[in-house]
């Protein structure tokens, strides 16, 4: 069965910082994995989803990168600002029939100002 | 397009009533699921549609039924709230072949 951790459970960093968020399972062969936002109160926003043959996707400051190998996942945040301040999930899809993903807890992120 | 829409969005049952989530989007996907978060766990698959007239019991579907007569409409029904049922209610679809998952804003469920 397929377990996704994602630690530390919470962070906070200064304004400005460059920071790396971790995702890792422990069935490597997965079909692709995608990196969530969630702010307080609300659903979960699509940031980036890498495909198992890809090693890294970007968009704007974020950048995220897969290694099957080690079963590892990293979101990095350039450059951090306040309004980055959610909880980060990653989440991971075995199973390409049925499309089921299974998520990690996140990370809460919190950047001060 | 709205998108996602789940109402609920906050909603306090005592223990054995019934009640039903809503969830529809208009983005016209075939694949739509429900999952539930709770601290600790993090989403958990309830149940899940790959099309009108299709569902199949994801990770946790005890306590849960879903129906899809349409592409739009993917309701989950509480048959008999229990506390255990505390927890905040994701729906979510994507197109089929497209990976990219799109989640409605949550529905807030408490049971006391």
């Amino acid at each position: 069965k397929q377990e996704v951790t994602q630690i530390p459970a919470a962070l906070s960093v200064p304004e400005g910082e460059n920071l790396v968020l971790n995702c890792s399972f422990t069935d490597s062969a997965i079909y692709n994995l995608q990196w969530f936002r969630q702010d307080p109160g609300k659903g979960l926003t699509s940031l980036l989803l890498i495909q198992s043959s890809q090693r890294e996707q970007t968009s704007g400051r974020l950048n995220a990168s897969l290694d099957k190998s080690s079963g590892r996942s990293t979101l990095y945040i350039a450059a951090s600002q306040p309004g980055d301040s959610a909880t980060y999930l990653c989440a991971v899809r075995t199973n390409t029939n049925a499309g089921k993903s299974t998520f990690g807890d996140g990370t809460t992120l919190t950047v001060k100002p | 397009n709205a998108g996602v829409t789940q109402t609920p969005k906050f909603q306090v049952l005592k223990t054995g009533q019934s009640m039903t989530l809503q969830c529809a989007q208009d983005m016209n996907h075939e694949y739509m699921s429900w999952y539930r978060q709770d601290p600790g766990m993090g989403l958990r698959l309830i149940h899940y549609s790959v099309g009108a007239g299709i569902t199949d019991q994801g990770e946790v579907p005890n306590g849960y039924n879903v129906s899809r007569s349409t592409t739009e409409d993917f309701p989950l029904r509480l048959l008999s709230a229990a506390p255990s049922q505390t927890s905040v209610y994701f729906c979510a679809s994507r197109r089929d072949g497209s990976y990219e998952q799109y989640f409605g804003p949550g529905t807030r469920l408490t049971v006391t």
